[in-house]
């Protein structure tokens, strides 16, 4: 099927290590941040999000540090699995609804 | 969360003609929204589809190229007008929920449209 991100810089990781995922956000009035997965064919899908009051976040086998000083967001998978090979994208948002996406990362977990 | 579902899932369509998609929510939600996500990029708002009112459009977007409609609470649509190859595009769906710590936004499974 159709691939999305045929450009993007790619993460290659073992199975069962973990993944860290950075992007750099450019709006220093953002104060909300999600993180997405898109797999090959499908909408993005939510896995965290966290708030600028907030540095530090945890979900399942996920966490997301957020550093406002330098406006960086990192996404953190834990015991990475082949289901999470994927593309993930940061996305910002300001004192509106509106999301600014990244560039994206492609995740590749090699078994 | 919520559960959208798009029509067509895919299309391949001649240029100068049109497509319209069509969104469909599992709940009312007050806040939806029509993303573009051309070849190997990330994905680009195109409005939001507003209740009862005309869609708010974002830059380099306009009403004549891309209309949309927001009959009710659950339902939108997002017609492509005149196509052109560069409009061959993933176009997805999105609504905001309210989530745990702030608005959440859930996508569509995207509609993928070829102009040949």
């Amino acid at each position: 099927g159709e691939s999305v991100g045929l450009h993007l810089p790619t993460l290659s990781v073992q199975e069962g290590d973990n993944s860290i995922i950075n992007c750099a956000y450019s709006n220093s009035a953002s104060d909300y941040f999600i993180w997405y997965k898109q797999e090959s064919g499908k909408g993005p899908q939510f896995i965290i999000d966290i708030r600028s009051n907030m540095d530090k976040r945890q979900g399942q086998r996920v966490t997301v540090l957020l550093n406002k000083t330098v406006k960086h967001l990192s996404l953190q998978i834990a015991a990475t699995q082949p289901g999470d090979s994927a593309v993930y994208f940061c996305a910002e948002q300001a004192s509106s609804y509106k999301l600014i996406f990244g560039s994206g990362t492609r995740l590749l977990v090699r078994p | 969360s919520a559960v959208i579902s798009q029509k067509p899932s895919r299309d391949i369509c001649q240029r100068g003609t049109s497509l319209t998609i069509q969104c469909q929510v599992d709940s009312q939600v007050t806040m939806m929204f029509w993303y573009r996500q051309q070849p190997g990029q990330s994905l680009t708002l195109i409005a939001t589809a507003n209740q009862g009112s005309e869609a708010t459009y974002e830059s380099g977007f306009v009403i004549d190229k891309f209309p949309i409609s927001r009959p009710n609470l659950t339902f939108s649509t997002l017609t492509v007008s005149n196509m052109s190859p560069e409009d061959s595009s993933i176009y997805l769906c999105s609504v905001e929920t309210s989530g745990t710590s702030s608005y959440e936004q859930y996508f569509g499974p995207g509609t993928r449209l070829t102009v040949t």
